[in-house]
């Protein structure tokens, strides 16, 4: 079974820019998670979608938005981007199943704003 | 909102040793206990969890002990490998895929 695909791996923006990355879940997984990973502040939830609805969102700027296709597939915007954003941005699908918790976790996008 | 804490940040154990890792939360509410290893270059990996009906959970050489009073609960690693090596992170959620994690743990295992 193919794991949590993430594209772009790499990128590197300016500061104004806005960019756009995708998250490809596990077959069968109908949830998607967003996770911002930075040396300074840890992992931190972006948001979470299931069936095409925000169900979550974390306390980020509005900035940061998602969405979820019906074939599941997500992706995340970033708009007027800052320094600050520079980051690893880490996708996680979950079964259909709620509250058995487990993610599963893409190797991320290492976005590089200068 | 929840508040998790993780101590220590690195820990450098003699390979064959135990290593454990601590976290301890603020919401009484949370009731699902994940811990994730991280390995350069790659997303967290889950590699034990443990709800809050439970106390203790094994697999293998890891383990993980829940204190739901004190809220807080620990990840156990027994006869280390240099393949441990990595970042552990705990987390904490309460009936959502929305997660808090703890700041990380590097693990690293002297040969």
């Amino acid at each position: 079974k193919a794991g949590v695909t993430q594209t772009p791996r790499y990128l590197i923006k300016t500061r104004g820019q806005q960019v756009t990355l995708s998250c490809s879940p596990i077959s069968g997984h109908r949830s998607v998670s967003w996770y911002q990973q930075t040396p300074g502040q840890g992992l931190q939830f972006l948001f979470e979608y299931f069936s095409e609805t925000q169900r979550n969102k974390g306390n980020f700027p509005g900035r940061f938005s998602g969405r979820q296709f019906s074939n599941s597939r997500s992706e995340m915007n970033v708009s007027t981007l800052e320094l600050g954003d520079s980051a690893l941005y880490l996708c996680a699908s979950s079964s259909l199943t709620p509250n058995t918790g487990e993610l599963f976790f893409g190797e991320g996008s290492r976005l590089t704003v200068l | 909102g929840e508040n998790v804490e993780q101590h220590p940040s690195t820990l450098s154990v003699q390979e064959g040793d135990s290593a454990v890792i601590k976290c301890t939360y603020s919401d009484s509410a949370s009731n699902y206990f994940p811990w994730y290893k991280q390995e350069l270059g790659k997303g967290p990996q889950l590699i034990i969890d443990i709800r809050s009906n439970v106390g203790e959970k094994k697999d293998q050489r890891i383990a993980v002990t829940l204190n739901k009073t004190a809220k807080h609960f620990s990840l156990h690693i027994t006869e280390t490998q240099p393949e441990d090596s990595a970042v552990y992170f705990c987390a904490v959620g309460a009936g959502s895929y929305q997660l808090t994690f703890g700041k990380g743990t590097k693990l690293s295992v002297i040969p």
